[in-house]
């Protein structure tokens, strides 16, 4: 069983629309949640972190986390042909301290 | 602040010879980890180091070890190496304190 699932897309928006990128994962005891963006042929970058309940935004990114259903999605606002990449979702679960990363999923944002 | 450095950027090594990553975290971040990412596999945790002790080790063979310098640099081996260990070797770092983690440029090895 993955501890961390996403959709692997690819998930296709057109420019100026809003992404919805979306990621659950397996153990209730989970702490922390991070969104990476990478680039093909580039290393992961770090776009969010969430720890509690609820929405956090950041400019056009907003995350969102559901503990009790054991998801967390990131929104892209207004989206750019620069946010084409892949997304990347990491959860650290906290008894153990490793860090579990989903396959990713694929975003093209068509102008 | 210099992000994360990893050395060398490109490899190329024949199956069965042994080879060693590097990497330099961001000053004053104390926590090293390393990852392999493939197409098939995804980005695989491989192991964190922390104030010069492994913390945590991931799911791979003892062909893979590492270590942390007193100057939280660190570096990864691979010995006896097989066609399936081509990919991506990434190392991030963080503070140890924060959960947030920041990721090198990474290096891309490959196997003949």
């Amino acid at each position: 069983q993955k501890e961390v699932e996403q959709n692997s897309g690819p998930l296709s928006v057109p420019e100026g629309a809003i992404a919805s990128l979306n990621c659950t994962y397996s153990d209730r005891v989970s702490q922390s949640f991070f969104w990476y963006r990478q680039y093909s042929g580039k290393s992961p970058e770090l776009i969010m972190s969430i720890y509690s309940n609820g929405d956090k935004e950041d400019g056009r990114f907003t995350a969102q986390l559901n503990k009790a259903s054991q998801y967390v999605s990131l929104l892209i606002r207004d989206s750019q042909p620069s946010d084409s990449a892949t997304y990347l979702c990491a959860v650290n679960y906290g008894h153990f301290n490793k860090f579990y990363f989903g396959s990713g999923t694929k975003l093209n944002v068509k102008p | 602040k210099a992000g994360v450095t990893q050395t060398p950027r490109y490899l190329i090594k024949t199956r069965g010879q042994q080879v060693t990553l590097s990497c330099s975290p961001i000053s004053g971040h104390r926590s090293v980890s390393w990852y392999q990412q493939t197409p098939g596999q995804g980005l695989q945790f491989l192991f964190e180091y922390f104030s010069e002790t492994q913390r945590n080790k991931g799911n791979f063979p003892g062909r893979f070890s590492g270590r942390q310098f007193s100057n939280s640099r660190s570096e990864m081996n691979v010995s006896t190496l097989e066609l399936g260990d081509s990919a991506l070797y990434l190392c991030a770092s963080r503070p140890g304190t924060a959960y947030e983690q920041y990721f090198g440029p990474g290096t891309r090895l490959t196997v003949t």
